[in-house]
């Protein structure tokens, strides 16, 4: 079983929809909670970063993480075509050395419009 | 603000040759820095990672090496390539001092090996 799972699509939804995106993890040491967007033939590019369970809004993106459930979750509000693009979920531990970001495998997003 | 850059963007190999790609960081100091490849439709394969200066731990056995000669600058380095090492290498650091590890990335370097 990996330590991060991630549906990988495609997802494909029609502009002005509301999207939802979700990892699962199997490390209960995760504490730090990560979402990247990577355009194609791009970097990543970090989106939103929450700290424990809670949800975190920024802009049309809300991030939820649900600690007990190991579940995370990306919202996109009245989705774009600028949102097509693969959306990565990474998460840590408590720092300790420099290799403890886990990455989920991403999931493909493209909004048609 | 910080600013990472890598070179090439785009590079064309023959099997067997050599390979150098870059990584420099501006605007932080004693970053952690690392070296990931990203093969088509998949997810992102922690290479090598670095805390410090001559510092370097490998994630995976391979024909790759890495050095950091300067604080901010990483090198993906192989002394032949083989057609297995074609795909997207990207370079990332983090603040030393952060308790999360967050990470970030550069453009990234398009390689293929023929």
């Amino acid at each position: 079983q990996k330590e991060v799972e991630q549906d990988p699509g495609p997802l494909s939804v029609p502009e002005g929809a509301i999207v939802s995106l979700n990892c699962t993890y199997s490390n209960s040491a995760f504490q730090y909670f990560m979402w990247y967007r990577q355009y194609s033939r791009k970097g990543p590019e970090l989106l939103m970063y929450t700290y424990s369970s809670g949800n975190k809004e920024d802009g049309r993106f809300t991030a939820q993480v649900d600690k007990s459930s190991k579940y995370i979750s990306l919202f996109i509000r009245d989705s774009q075509p600028s949102d097509s693009a693969t959306y990565l979920c990474a998460m840590s531990g408590i720092s300790g050395s420099a290799r403890q970001l886990t990455f989920g495998s991403g999931t493909q997003l493209t909004v048609l419009p | 603000s910080q600013t990472i850059h890598q070179w090439p963007a785009t590079l064309v190999q023959p099997v067997g040759s050599p390979l150098s790609l870059e990584c420099t960081v501006e605007g932080t100091s004693n970053p952690n820095l690392y070296w990931y490849r990203q093969a088509a439709g998949r997810g992102l394969q922690l290479l090598f990672y670095s805390v410090g200066i001559g510092q370097i731990s490998s994630e995976v056995p391979q024909n790759l090496s890495a050095s950091r000669p300067q604080d901010r600058q990483f090198i993906l380095s192989s002394k032949k390539l083989l057609l297995s090492d074609s795909g997207f290498y990207l370079c990332a650091w983090s603040d030393r001092g952060s308790p999360s590890d967050t990470q970030y990335f550069g453009p990234g370097t398009r390689l293929t090996v023929l």
